[in-house]
C-alpha cells in the first residue's frame, strides 16, 4: 500500500532556530514529491517540488532534500520566524497516474 | 490571475441535512479535486472531476457526490450529514494537457469550506 509518513507529528522551537521535518514514503513508482505549508484553517500552499533526479531544492529559508533510493525527504527551515508556524505536509505523486498521496503533516509552532 | 475560490467559507448544519459546497478553479485549469481534512490530519481525497465527469474517487460513501460545470467550476454535495462529516473541505485545481494530467500533478488549493455538523 502506498503511504507517506511524516515525523515528528508536532514540533515547538524558538524563533530564530533551525529545524528539520522528515517524510518517508513507500509510493512506487515515484514521480515527484512536494512540500506544502498550511496555515491553520487555510488551504495548503506549495513550497517546493522535487522529481526523481533532484536531491536538493531551496525556496528562501526552506530547503528540501530527497533521497529516492531510501525514499526519504526532509524539509529544513533556517532562522525560523513566527510566521513559519503552520502545518507542513509532504505529498507524493505516483508516476504514470494522477494519484497523489498526502502525509498527515507536521505541526510546527514557533515561540518568541 | 484568479486563484481557486471556494464558498461558503464557513457553515453549520445539523445531522441529516444536506450541504452543497462550491469551487471555481484557478484560471486556465480544467480539473477539480475535492479533499476532506479533519482537524490535525492531512487531506483525504474524495474525488476528481475532469470534462464534467467523475474520473477518480477515494474511499467515501455515496452520500458524497459532485458535479462539474462547462466552465470547470464544481460542486460537492453531501447528503444525510453525520457528525463525522465535520471538517475542512478543500478544493484543488490542476491542468490536464491532451487528456493526460500535467506531469507535475501540481495542485492549487482554495482556502476551504469549514463545515460543522451539530
Amino acid at each position: 500500500k502506498n503511504q507517506v509518513e511524516q515525523s515528528p507529528q508536532s514540533l515547538i522551537i524558538l524563533e530564530g532556530k533551525n529545524c528539520t521535518l522528515q517524510c518517508n514514503y513507500t509510493v512506487s513508482p515515484f514521480s515527484n514529491l512536494r512540500w506544502y505549508k498550511q496555515d491553520t484553517g487555510r488551504g495548503p500552499v506549495s513550497l517546493t517540488i522535487m522529481t526523481f533526479s533532484e536531491n536538493t531544492k531551496s525556496n528562501g529559508r526552506y530547503t528540501a532534500t530527497l533521497d529516492a533510493d531510501t525514499k526519504q525527504s526532509s524539509l529544513h527551515i533556517t532562522a525560523s520566524q513566527l510566521s513559519d508556524s503552520a502545518s507542513y505536509i509532504c505529498v507524493v505523486k505516483e508516476r504514470g497516474a494522477s494519484k497523489i498521496i498526502f502525509g498527515s503533516g507536521t505541526r510546527l509552532s514557533i515561540r518568541p | 490571475d484568479a486563484g481557486v475560490t471556494q464558498s461558503p467559507t464557513h457553515l453549520i448544519k445539523t445531522r441529516g441535512q444536506q450541504v452543497t459546497l462550491r469551487c471555481s478553479p484557478k484560471s486556465g485549469h480544467d480539473t477539480v479535486s475535492w479533499y476532506q481534512q479533519a482537524l490535525g490530519q492531512g487531506p483525504q481525497f474524495i474525488f476528481q472531476y475532469y470534462e464534467e465527469e467523475e474520473r477518480q474517487r477515494g474511499n467515501f460513501p455515496d452520500r458524497f457526490s459532485g458535479h462539474q460545470f462547462p466552465n470547470y467550476s464544481s460542486e460537492l454535495n453531501v447528503n444525510a450529514l453525520l457528525l463525522g462529516d465535520s471538517a475542512l473541505y478543500l478544493c484543488a485545481s490542476s491542468l490536464r494537457v491532451s487528456g493526460v494530467q500535467d506531469r507535475t500533478g501540481e495542485l492549487f488549493f482554495g482556502e476551504g469550506s469549514r463545515l460543522t455538523v451539530l
